[in-house]
């Protein structure tokens, strides 16, 4: 069983739509939770960062951690096309630097 | 500019030889790190380094190589005993002070054997 699992998708949406990306994952020494977007034939860039159970929302993004039943969530509002991209989850224990464990990463389009 | 320069972008390679894909980083960070990416696998950690001259093998290292003889720059060899080596790489690296987990990437290497 894979430490982290995530739904590969693809997902398509309209513009405008609501976007809810997900990952689960079994090991609990993981402390960091993390969101990546990766565009076409890009490397992945840091979208989101949390530490503590809960809500962090930046712009449009919501980050959404519950240790207790170890699953995290990325929420799109008001998505753009320019959102179209794949996201990755990532987790790291406190202890392992920054040796993250990445989920296998789920594919959006949104549609103009 | 600071950032992450890997290169070269696209790579083909009969099999049998090894390749060598280089990454440079100008941000001063201390750890660097080489993950591959195939479809439906997500990144998976192949080599990294905290400090110069010292590495550490992740999670699929055998049939890759390392060095890192200078802060900026960690090449990955990929030799002829990796069984499939076709796939998209990517370097990253990271201050290794706080912000655990903040890695920054290169745009990334595709190499193809053909």
């Amino acid at each position: 069983q894979k430490e982290v699992e995530q739904d590969p998708g693809p997902l398509s949406v309209p513009e405008g739509a609501i976007v809810s990306l997900n990952c689960t994952y079994s090991n609990s020494a993981f402390q960091y939770f993390m969101w990546y977007r990766q565009y076409s034939r890009k490397g992945p860039e840091l979208l989101m960062y949390t530490y503590s159970s809960g809500n962090k929302e930046d712009g449009r993004f919501t980050a959404q951690v519950d240790k207790s039943s170890k699953y995290i969530s990325l929420f799109i509002r008001d998505s753009q096309p320019s959102d179209s991209a794949t996201y990755l989850c990532a987790m790291v224990e406190e202890t392992s630097g920054s040796r993250l464990t990445f989920g296998e990463g789920t594919q959006l389009t949104v549609n103009p | 500019d600071g950032g992450i320069t890997q290169s070269p972008k696209y790579l083909f390679r009969k099999e049998g030889q090894n390749v060598t894909l280089s990454c440079e980083q100008n941000l001063n960070h201390d750890a660097m790190y080489w993950y591959r990416q195939d479809p439906g696998q997500g990144l998976r950690l192949i080599y990294y380094s905290q400090i110069v001259n010292d590495f550490q093998k992740g999670d699929i290292a055998e049939g890759y190589s390392v060095s890192r003889e200078k802060k900026e720059s960690f090449p990955l060899t990929v030799t002829s005993a990796q069984k499939n080596p076709t796939a998209f790489y990517l370097c990253a690296s990271h201050l290794d002070r706080g912000n655990t987990g903040e890695l920054f990437f290169g745009e990334g290497s595709r190499l193809t054997v053909l």
